[in-house]
């Protein structure tokens, strides 16, 4: 699976977007991206995933960019709740068994 | 709640003695996967079951072992414990072992030792 660099932290205001950039320059063809959160030492929750065209959920929404090398994770309007590690995870969903390869992820903290 | 259910949520023990964690995952689930958090390890998986049969392998030590049961639940055992091996693990589950599908995990079990 490819890696994923992210940003170790950033701080968002409450009721702003939060854009969370995820580097996988080496990602191939059949690997999709991932987002899961972790507020603090709860079990990771999955957030969003992709292959190519952008997504959208209720939670948030997953943009890829056309070379598929760079994603960004949007919370539309973040809220204190929000506040999490936010891990970008890049994996293939044919030949792996679906365990997840967790890197370091971005501190996320949302202020009043 | 994500419907997976761990136990014990708290466990402190001391080095060398033997503990069993257990996991029940969501219905429906057939794939189970355990997870390591220490602090200086970040997240680990550790190995992986689908419908009781062993999937894929992660770092998992030799004095660690896991299984699957019939009704799907999963049990880990952890002996000749150590002071490393205090940490979280998590569970997770998901419908199936392969592919896409995205894994819900549980709230957890911080183990201690002592």
């Amino acid at each position: 699976d490819a890696k994923t660099t992210q940003p170790p932290s950033m701080d968002c205001a409450e009721g702003r977007a939060a854009n969370l950039p995820c580097n996988h320059s080496t990602i191939s063809g059949n690997e999709y991206v991932y987002w899961y959160r972790q507020i603090h030492s709860q079990g990771p929750q999955y957030i969003i995933h992709g292959l190519k065209n952008n997504e959208t959920n209720e939670m948030a929404s997953l943009i890829i960019t056309e070379d598929r090398k760079s994603s960004t994770l949007i919370l539309p309007h973040a809220t204190l709740r929000d506040t999490a590690v936010y891990y970008c995870i890049v994996r293939t969903t044919t030949d792996s068994w679906g365990k997840l390869q967790f890197g370091a992820g971005t501190q996320v903290v949302v202020t009043p | 709640d994500s419907g997976v259910t761990q136990t014990p949520k708290h466990l402190i023990t001391a080095t060398g003695q033997r503990v069993t964690l257990r996991c029940s995952p969501r219905s429906g689930d057939l794939s189970v996967y355990w997870y390591q958090q220490s602090l200086d390890q970040g997240l680990q998986f550790l190995i992986q079951y689908y419908n009781g049969e062993e999937r894929a392998k992660g770092n998992i030590l030799e004095r660690f072992s896991a299984q699957q049961f019939p009704d799907l639940h999963s049990e880990l055992n952890l002996s000749s414990l150590e002071l490393g091996d205090s940490a979280l693990y998590f569970c997770a589950s998901s419908v199936e072992g392969q592919g896409g599908n995205e894994q819900f995990f549980g709230p957890g079990t911080r183990l201690t030792v002592l």
